[in-house]
């Protein structure tokens, strides 16, 4: 399967712990996004990547989460001091510049 | 600024049914309007895409919309609903390539399907 796969699929952690994601994009896309999804919205970007240039970030995007994509490939999507609100599903994308955006199955957090 | 609003947040129809989903978007600049759908636990799938080309778009498992720019609408139908049809559906909009292509979504409609 070539498509964006996305590893932990659930995580579970206490309050106040770090987290990590990690996104494979699909191999010939240049660009990458996150977003995160609440129980019954849409999803909202959250930021994105051209290469391993981070271009854009919401303003949702507050200090305590970070995104790299070091080499243009995989990212990851670093959340510290977790918060209950933190709670949701973070989707990872991937396209070519003016294309379409293939999701991956997102990875489901639940801060207790 | 770019926003998208999906009218209903819940639509049930009947097996064999038409499925009419709305969506209406606001755009400062000509808009590419996308349709995903989304199962329980998964990401998000492309239905369809308008990129300025036909209004008329055919999409996959027999949905098509159609871009009515006097009405900044873009709505979904399927002739006839199938049981398979019941997800969750968002309709995005974004810029194309302009500020990286992000997508802007709308709150999302839960279709059901009545046997």
């Amino acid at each position: 399967d070539t498509g964006v796969s996305q590893d932990p699929r659930h995580k579970i952690t206490k309050r106040g712990q770090n987290v990590t994601f990690r996104c494979d994009p699909i191999s010939e896309h240049n660009r990458l996004y996150w977003y995160r999804q609440t129980l019954g919205q849409g999803p909202e970007f959250l930021t994105y990547f051209q290469n391993e240039a981070q271009l854009e970030k919401s303003r949702l995007l507050s200090d305590r989460f970070s995104a790299e994509r070091p080499k243009g490939s995989f990212s990851t999507l670093e959340i510290q001091r977790t918060e209950q609100g933190d709670s949701a599903m973070y989707l990872c994308a991937s396209s070519r510049p003016g294309d379409e955006q293939f999701f991956g199955p997102g990875t489901r957090l639940t801060v207790l | 600024a770019q926003s998208v609003t999906q009218l209903g947040s819940h639509v049930s129809v009947s097996e064999g049914a038409l499925v009419l989903l709305r969506c209406n978007y606001s755009s400062s600049v000509p808009p590419y309007l996308f349709w995903y759908v989304q199962y329980p636990n998964q990401g998000l799938q492309l239905l369809l895409k308008y990129t300025s080309a036909a209004t008329l778009v055919k999409g996959i498992n027999g949905f098509e919309a159609e871009f009515k720019k006097s009405e900044t609408s873009f709505h979904l139908t399927k002739p006839s609903a199938h049981m398979s049809d019941a997800a969750e559906y968002f309709c995005a909009v974004s810029n194309g390539n302009n500020q990286g292509g992000k997508l802007i979504f709308g709150q999302g409609t839960e279709l059901s399907v009545k046997p």
